[in-house]
């Protein structure tokens, strides 16, 4: 699976929107950007994921560049409870296994009020 | 619909001590992989399994883990003879069946993880 690089950290007003990138050059056709999140002690929870297009659900929206190097992850009014641990995931879609993930260090989003 | 159930939510064993973590994936769920999470660390996969099968255990150390996923029951991580550097959270994920060409895809469900401390 591809390797992805993410801040380490981001801050953000409670209220605004926030936008977490992850880099992902080495992304390969058939590769699909998932994004899951870890709050403080809990197990990690699905967020999102695309392909290529981009992607919204009722908890956040993602944004795929055209060549698919890297994409943007919004929590569009990011509340407290939004703090949390972010992973941005790349994975083979079709013939691979669907919980088989590689977690890097993810981006630590500390949403203050 | 409930999640991935994993128990015990904590766990305590002295050195030398057996450890047995439980999963209960979700309904319908099949396949099930355990991950662990060092203190100020990411997850590591471990092990994946189907019922009754182990299919990938490349991250699995080579001494005193192992799993199982039998056709009754939960899924169980066994750690024998404990030591210090096994302390950490151990989650554990279920999903539904691979992905195949035409099937709409889907995601992994994580449980609350069991955190084990080897004192």
């Amino acid at each position: 699976d591809a390797k992805t690089t993410q801040p380490t950290s981001m801050d953000c007003a409670e209220g605004r929107a926030a936008n977490l990138p992850c880099n992902h050059s080495t992304i390969s056709g058939n590769e699909y950007v998932y994004w899951y999140r870890q709050i403080h002690s809990q197990g990690p929870q699905y967020i999102i994921h695309g392909l290529k297009n981009n992607e919204t659900n009722e908890m956040a929206s993602l944004i795929i560049t055209e060549d698919r190097k890297s994409s943007t992850l919004i929590l569009p009014h990011a509340t407290l409870r939004d703090t949390a641990v972010y992973y941005c995931i790349v994975r083979v879609g079709r013939g691979s296994t669907l919980g088989r993930l590689y977690f890097g260090r993810g981006t630590q989003l500390t949403v203050w009020p | 619909n409930a999640g991935v159930m994993q128990n015990p939510r904590h766990l305590v064993r002295r050195r030398g001590q057996e450890a047995r973590l439980r999963c209960s994936p979700m309904k319908g769920h099949s396949h099930v992989y355990w991950y662990r999470q060092l203190p100020e660390e990411g997850l590591k996969f471990m092990v994946y399994l189907q019922k009754e099968n182990i299919i990938d255990e490349s991250g699995m150390p080579k001494e005193r883990f192992s799993a199982e996923f039998p056709k009754e029951g939960p899924s169980i991580l066994r750690i024998q003879q404990v030591v210090r550097g096994d302390s950490a959270a151990y989650f554990c994920a279920s999903s539904l069946q691979t992905e195949r060409i035409g099937q709409v895809n889907t995601e992994a469900f994580f449980g609350q993880g069991t955190r084990l401390t080897v004192v």
